[in-house]
């Protein structure tokens, strides 16, 4: 059972361009948001984090936001840059157990 | 400070066969967990340890183990392997409770 949901394994962007990478949660339990980024033949690397107390985080060019009463968050690019095109992970926990990812979203950022 | 380390980084086995993948964390880092990636599901949860013993277990089948060493390292078993094994298996560590995952680039492993 999938408890952390990214609906679209893939997205294009236009470089300069907003990319909105999408996440839905099912566990009320979770209160700590996490994005990775992953590049082909490496690890995901943490990329931006928000606590359930929190809406938004804000981290250069990357924002989270939080939308607990739908369970739902997202990650905003702004501008998006050609070497931002990676697999996105959306990930989330509760207290220090482990982390539950999504299915990825493929970002291509098109120049 | 060298960062997580996985190996080997690919193998190929037959069905049957066992494998056994290695994983040295970031040294100081007292937990290691273990995810399988395959296309479509994202990264699952196998496992993970902290001070040699299992603290937290994936929905996997038992043919899934794992060990932790009392240098952190830590051993990922798979017994019996069937083609649908065949995935990326990420090591990842971090010193301890809510603190920062860090991923390992991943043992690929292609079972024929």
């Amino acid at each position: 059972d999938q408890q952390v949901k990214q609906n679209s394994p893939s997205l294009s962007v236009q470089e300069g361009r907003i990319s909105i990478l999408n996440c839905d949660y099912t566990n009320s339990m979770f209160d700590y948001f996490l994005w990775y980024k992953k590049y082909p033949a490496e690890g995901p690397t943490f990329l931006i984090s928000i606590s359930s107390i929190k809406d938004k985080n804000e981290d250069g060019r990357f924002t989270v936001f939080l939308n607990k009463s739908a369970k739902h968050l997202s990650l905003h690019i702004v501008p998006s840059q050609p070497g931002d095109s990676a697999v996105y992970f959306c990930a989330a926990r509760f207290g220090a157990n482990n982390l539950f990812f999504g299915t990825g979203t493929r970002l291509t950022v098109i120049p | 400070k060298a960062g997580v380390t996985q190996t080997p980084r690919y193998l190929i086995k037959t069905r049957g066969q066992q494998v056994t993948l290695s994983c040295s964390p970031i040294s100081g880092h007292r937990s290691v967990s273990w995810y399988q990636q395959t296309p479509g599901q994202g990264l699952q949860f196998l496992f993970e340890y902290f001070s040699e013993t299992q603290r937290n277990k994936g929905n996997f089948p038992g043919r899934f183990s794992g060990r932790q060493f009392s240098n952190s390292r830590s051993e990922m078993n798979v017994s019996t392997l069937e083609l649908g094994d065949s995935a990326l298996y990420l090591c990842a560590s971090k010193w301890v409770g809510t603190g920062e995952l860090f991923f390992g680039e991943g043992s690929r492993l292609t079972v024929l």
